[in-house]
Protein backbone atom coordinates (compact mmCIF):
# COMPACT_ATOMS: atom_id res chain seq x y z
CA UNK A 1 0.00 0.00 0.00
CA UNK A 2 2.59 2.63 -0.96
CA UNK A 3 0.28 5.62 -1.75
CA UNK A 4 2.61 8.26 -3.08
CA UNK A 5 6.48 7.36 -3.68
CA UNK A 6 8.70 10.32 -4.50
CA UNK A 7 12.54 9.69 -6.21
CA UNK A 8 14.67 11.22 -4.74
CA UNK A 9 14.78 11.62 -1.37
CA UNK A 10 17.67 13.50 -0.80
CA UNK A 11 19.83 15.53 -3.96
CA UNK A 12 22.95 18.23 -4.10
CA UNK A 13 22.73 19.51 -7.45
CA UNK A 14 25.28 22.22 -8.49
CA UNK A 15 24.11 25.38 -10.24
CA UNK A 16 23.09 24.77 -13.87
CA UNK A 17 22.98 21.24 -13.47
CA UNK A 18 19.39 19.26 -14.69
CA UNK A 19 17.76 16.40 -12.54
CA UNK A 20 13.86 14.85 -12.86
CA UNK A 21 11.89 14.42 -9.65
CA UNK A 22 10.01 11.26 -10.22
CA UNK A 23 6.34 11.05 -8.27
CA UNK A 24 4.48 7.56 -8.74
CA UNK A 25 1.33 6.85 -7.13
CA UNK A 26 -1.56 3.50 -7.38
CA UNK A 27 -4.57 4.46 -5.86
CA UNK A 28 -5.51 5.40 -9.56
CA UNK A 29 -5.96 8.82 -9.09
CA UNK A 30 -6.43 11.50 -11.71
CA UNK A 31 -5.08 14.65 -10.34
CA UNK A 32 -1.19 15.07 -9.32
CA UNK A 33 0.62 18.12 -7.92
CA UNK A 34 4.02 19.19 -7.20
CA UNK A 35 4.91 21.87 -4.29
CA UNK A 36 7.32 22.99 -3.21
CA UNK A 37 8.02 24.42 0.56
CA UNK A 38 10.15 27.05 1.94
CA UNK A 39 10.90 28.42 5.34
CA UNK A 40 8.09 30.41 6.27
CA UNK A 41 6.74 30.16 3.03
CA UNK A 42 4.11 27.49 2.99
CA UNK A 43 3.43 25.04 0.16
CA UNK A 44 3.21 26.33 -3.20
CA UNK A 45 2.08 25.21 -5.92
CA UNK A 46 3.99 24.57 -8.74
CA UNK A 47 2.68 22.61 -11.50
CA UNK A 48 -0.25 20.49 -11.78
CA UNK A 49 -2.20 17.51 -13.94
CA UNK A 50 -6.07 16.90 -14.29
CA UNK A 51 -5.49 13.72 -16.26
CA UNK A 52 -2.87 11.66 -18.34
CA UNK A 53 -1.23 14.07 -21.44
CA UNK A 54 -2.36 17.07 -19.35
CA UNK A 55 -0.93 19.77 -17.64
CA UNK A 56 -1.04 23.31 -15.90
CA UNK A 57 0.83 26.26 -14.62
CA UNK A 58 0.48 26.47 -10.66
CA UNK A 59 1.78 29.74 -8.54
CA UNK A 60 5.36 29.60 -9.12
CA UNK A 61 5.76 27.49 -12.59
CA UNK A 62 8.91 29.58 -13.72
CA UNK A 63 12.18 27.17 -14.18
CA UNK A 64 10.37 23.95 -13.91
CA UNK A 65 8.70 21.83 -16.68
CA UNK A 66 6.42 18.43 -15.77
CA UNK A 67 5.05 15.73 -17.58
CA UNK A 68 2.62 12.99 -17.28
CA UNK A 69 2.72 10.78 -19.90
CA UNK A 70 1.28 7.84 -17.69
CA UNK A 71 -1.79 8.54 -15.14
CA UNK A 72 0.68 7.10 -12.31
CA UNK A 73 3.66 9.45 -12.33
CA UNK A 74 4.11 12.93 -12.48
CA UNK A 75 7.80 13.90 -13.12
CA UNK A 76 9.71 17.42 -12.42
CA UNK A 77 11.70 18.46 -14.25
CA UNK A 78 14.70 21.27 -13.23
CA UNK A 79 16.63 22.13 -16.71
CA UNK A 80 19.02 24.48 -14.69
CA UNK A 81 19.28 24.25 -11.36
CA UNK A 82 19.32 27.74 -9.27
CA UNK A 83 20.19 27.92 -5.87
CA UNK A 84 16.74 30.00 -5.14
CA UNK A 85 15.65 25.96 -6.52
CA UNK A 86 16.72 24.93 -2.68
CA UNK A 87 13.97 23.78 -1.26
CA UNK A 88 11.37 20.48 -0.15
CA UNK A 89 9.28 19.29 -2.84
CA UNK A 90 5.96 17.53 -2.30
CA UNK A 91 3.84 15.67 -4.86
CA UNK A 92 0.22 14.80 -4.38
CA UNK A 93 -2.56 13.09 -5.92
CA UNK A 94 -6.21 13.59 -5.24
CA UNK A 95 -9.60 12.06 -6.46
CA UNK A 96 -12.64 14.08 -7.22
CA UNK A 97 -14.30 15.73 -4.40
CA UNK A 98 -15.91 13.29 -2.53
CA UNK A 99 -18.21 15.91 -0.77
CA UNK A 100 -15.51 15.53 2.39
CA UNK A 101 -12.24 15.90 1.09
CA UNK A 102 -10.72 15.58 -2.29
CA UNK A 103 -8.97 12.54 -0.92
CA UNK A 104 -5.35 14.53 -0.72
CA UNK A 105 -2.51 12.13 -0.24
CA UNK A 106 1.38 13.62 0.06
CA UNK A 107 4.37 11.81 -0.82
CA UNK A 108 7.41 12.11 1.67
CA UNK A 109 8.97 14.58 -0.24
CA UNK A 110 12.72 15.40 -1.88
CA UNK A 111 14.60 17.47 -0.05
CA UNK A 112 16.87 19.78 -3.17
CA UNK A 113 19.57 21.28 -2.18
CA UNK A 114 21.26 23.89 -5.13
CA UNK A 115 24.85 24.95 -4.25
CA UNK B 1 -1.49 39.45 0.54
CA UNK B 2 -1.06 35.90 0.67
CA UNK B 3 -4.70 34.23 -0.78
CA UNK B 4 -4.43 32.36 2.96
CA UNK B 5 -3.09 33.90 6.19
CA UNK B 6 -2.12 32.55 9.53
CA UNK B 7 -0.35 33.69 12.66
CA UNK B 8 3.02 32.00 12.61
CA UNK B 9 3.30 31.19 16.41
CA UNK B 10 5.31 29.43 17.37
CA UNK B 11 2.51 28.83 20.48
CA UNK B 12 4.10 27.30 23.26
CA UNK B 13 1.29 25.97 25.78
CA UNK B 14 1.53 23.42 29.16
CA UNK B 15 -0.13 19.81 28.34
CA UNK B 16 -4.05 20.78 28.96
CA UNK B 17 -4.17 23.58 28.12
CA UNK B 18 -6.72 24.54 24.97
CA UNK B 19 -5.22 26.45 21.87
CA UNK B 20 -6.79 28.41 19.29
CA UNK B 21 -5.44 29.20 15.62
CA UNK B 22 -7.20 31.40 13.47
CA UNK B 23 -7.23 31.92 9.88
CA UNK B 24 -8.65 34.46 7.39
CA UNK B 25 -8.48 33.54 3.66
CA UNK B 26 -8.96 36.40 0.73
CA UNK B 27 -10.42 34.53 -2.17
CA UNK B 28 -14.39 34.51 -1.84
CA UNK B 29 -14.74 32.26 -4.10
CA UNK B 30 -12.80 29.70 -1.97
CA UNK B 31 -15.32 26.91 -1.32
CA UNK B 32 -13.59 24.03 0.94
CA UNK B 33 -11.10 24.50 3.87
CA UNK B 34 -9.33 22.03 5.90
CA UNK B 35 -6.66 22.14 8.53
CA UNK B 36 -3.63 20.00 8.12
CA UNK B 37 -0.93 18.93 10.39
CA UNK B 38 2.97 18.95 9.41
CA UNK B 39 5.36 17.06 11.89
CA UNK B 40 9.06 18.33 11.30
CA UNK B 41 10.59 17.25 8.32
CA UNK B 42 7.31 15.22 7.18
CA UNK B 43 4.39 15.60 4.79
CA UNK B 44 1.54 17.16 5.36
CA UNK B 45 -1.41 15.61 6.54
CA UNK B 46 -5.37 16.48 6.68
CA UNK B 47 -6.37 16.72 10.33
CA UNK B 48 -9.95 17.67 9.45
CA UNK B 49 -11.98 19.14 6.88
CA UNK B 50 -14.05 23.05 7.96
CA UNK B 51 -17.85 23.21 7.50
CA UNK B 52 -20.16 25.98 7.92
CA UNK B 53 -22.26 24.37 10.60
CA UNK B 54 -18.92 23.62 12.63
CA UNK B 55 -17.28 20.22 13.18
CA UNK B 56 -15.63 18.64 15.67
CA UNK B 57 -13.09 15.05 15.96
CA UNK B 58 -12.30 14.44 19.76
CA UNK B 59 -10.33 17.28 21.10
CA UNK B 60 -10.36 19.08 18.03
CA UNK B 61 -12.85 21.76 16.61
CA UNK B 62 -13.15 23.71 13.25
CA UNK B 63 -15.39 26.38 12.63
CA UNK B 64 -15.50 28.79 9.36
CA UNK B 65 -17.07 31.94 9.28
CA UNK B 66 -17.93 32.76 5.12
CA UNK B 67 -19.28 35.80 6.24
CA UNK B 68 -16.04 37.02 7.83
CA UNK B 69 -13.58 34.59 5.58
CA UNK B 70 -12.21 33.42 9.19
CA UNK B 71 -11.70 29.60 9.76
CA UNK B 72 -10.28 28.47 13.30
CA UNK B 73 -9.63 25.23 15.22
CA UNK B 74 -9.53 25.01 18.36
CA UNK B 75 -7.78 21.91 20.70
CA UNK B 76 -8.96 20.97 24.05
CA UNK B 77 -6.80 19.21 26.40
CA UNK B 78 -3.60 19.52 24.59
CA UNK B 79 -1.09 16.14 24.42
CA UNK B 80 2.85 16.25 24.31
CA UNK B 81 1.67 14.74 20.61
CA UNK B 82 0.08 17.69 19.45
CA UNK B 83 3.32 19.16 18.68
CA UNK B 84 3.21 19.76 15.23
CA UNK B 85 2.70 23.10 12.90
CA UNK B 86 -1.01 23.49 11.56
CA UNK B 87 -1.89 24.43 8.12
CA UNK B 88 -5.20 26.39 7.11
CA UNK B 89 -5.97 25.24 3.75
CA UNK B 90 -8.58 26.86 1.25
CA UNK B 91 -9.86 25.26 -2.39
CA UNK B 92 -11.74 26.73 -5.05
CA UNK B 93 -15.18 25.44 -6.62
CA UNK B 94 -14.22 23.46 -9.71
CA UNK B 95 -10.87 22.82 -8.53
CA UNK B 96 -8.96 20.28 -6.51
CA UNK B 97 -5.99 22.97 -6.07
CA UNK B 98 -5.23 23.96 -2.87
CA UNK B 99 -3.66 27.40 -1.05
CA UNK B 100 -1.85 26.84 1.88
CA UNK B 101 -1.59 29.29 4.47
CA UNK B 102 2.31 29.47 6.39
CA UNK B 103 1.21 27.25 9.28
CA UNK B 104 1.23 27.56 12.60
CA UNK B 105 3.59 26.19 14.79
CA UNK B 106 2.72 24.61 18.35
CA UNK B 107 4.77 23.49 20.91
CA UNK B 108 3.07 21.86 24.01
CA UNK B 109 5.39 20.70 26.93
CA UNK B 110 4.88 18.88 29.85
Amino acid sequence: NAGVTQTPKFRVLKTGQSMTLLCAQDMNHEYMYWYRQDPGMGLRLIHYSVGEGTTAKGEVPDGYNVSRLKKQNFLLGLESAAPSQTSVYFCASSDIWTGDDYGYTFGSGTRLTVV
Amino acid sequence: RKEVEQDPGPFNVPEGATVAFNCTYSNSASQSFFWYRQDCRKEPKLLMSVYSSGNEDGRFTAQLNRASQYISLLIRDSKLSDSATYLCVSASSGYSTLTFGKGTMLLVSP
